[in-house]
């Protein structure tokens, strides 16, 4: 099956900075590569997605990029504020398997004001 | 329009037990899948239904399985249960299902502790 490793698990930028977060997946037939942002207390919610067939995502301060070759993509975060701060999740999704994703570990963001 | 809404938020119970989580779409969508959330594990899949249909399994043991019911509602319940199975149990509801390009609306989770 798909395996989905993120790094790195905890970060730490000052307010204003940028933050990436990278992740890779090991199965070629993953198509679909969402974001997820889980706060302290709540369930994870989609801040941004890219499919196979687009090289780059942007959504006013969050941009996803996909390298298929590499079978890698990141998350930006540019400008950072302190609402950013909460535990983000890259996952993978294989063409025709239905809803079942694969999740990355997942990133604990600190933002410092 | 309510979110998903999962009941017990939390729950405690010993080796050996069962236990029985339940989870309430978001209006009108039919896909309710269930994921394991541990800590350095990330979220796992466990099942996804659709129509009253499991359409996808994790891998995880038997002793973990679901249902769906005709109002989209949905329940999962793992059976002697062991200390390892505490974890936050994520449910989430997509408007479809098979397609895997859809976005996933989770609820707040139910957090068991197995003690």
């Amino acid at each position: 099956g798909e395996n989905v490793e993120q790094h790195p698990s905890t970060l730490s930028v000052q307010e204003g900075d940028s933050a990436v977060i990278k992740c890779t997946y090991s199965d070629s037939a993953s198509n679909y590569f969402p974001w997820y942002k889980q706060e302290l207390g709540k369930g994870p919610q989609l801040i941004i997605d890219i499919r196979s067939n687009v090289g780059e995502k942007k959504d006013q301060r969050i941009a996803v990029t996909l390298n298929k070759t590499a079978k890698h993509f990141s998350l930006h975060i540019t400008e950072t504020q302190p609402e950013d701060s909460a535990v983000y999740f890259c996952a993978a999704s294989i063409k025709d398997t239905g809803n079942q994703f694969y999740f990355g570990t997942g990133t604990s963001l600190t933002v410092i004001p | 329009k309510a979110g998903v809404t999962q009941t017990p938020r939390y729950l405690i119970k010993t080796r050996g037990q069962q236990v029985t989580l339940s989870c309430s779409p978001i209006s009108g969508h039919r896909s309710v899948s269930w994921y394991q959330q541990t800590p350095g594990q990330g979220l796992q899949f466990l099942f996804e239904y659709f129509s009253e249909t499991q359409r996808n399994k994790g891998n995880f043991p038997g002793r973990f399985s679901g249902r769906q019911f005709s109002n989209s509602r949905s329940e999962m319940n793992v059976s002697t249960l062991e200390l390892g199975d505490s974890a936050l149990y994520l449910c989430a509801s997509s408007l479809v299902a098979g397609v895997g390009t859809g976005e996933l609306f989770f609820g707040e989770g139910s957090r068991l502790t197995v003690l």
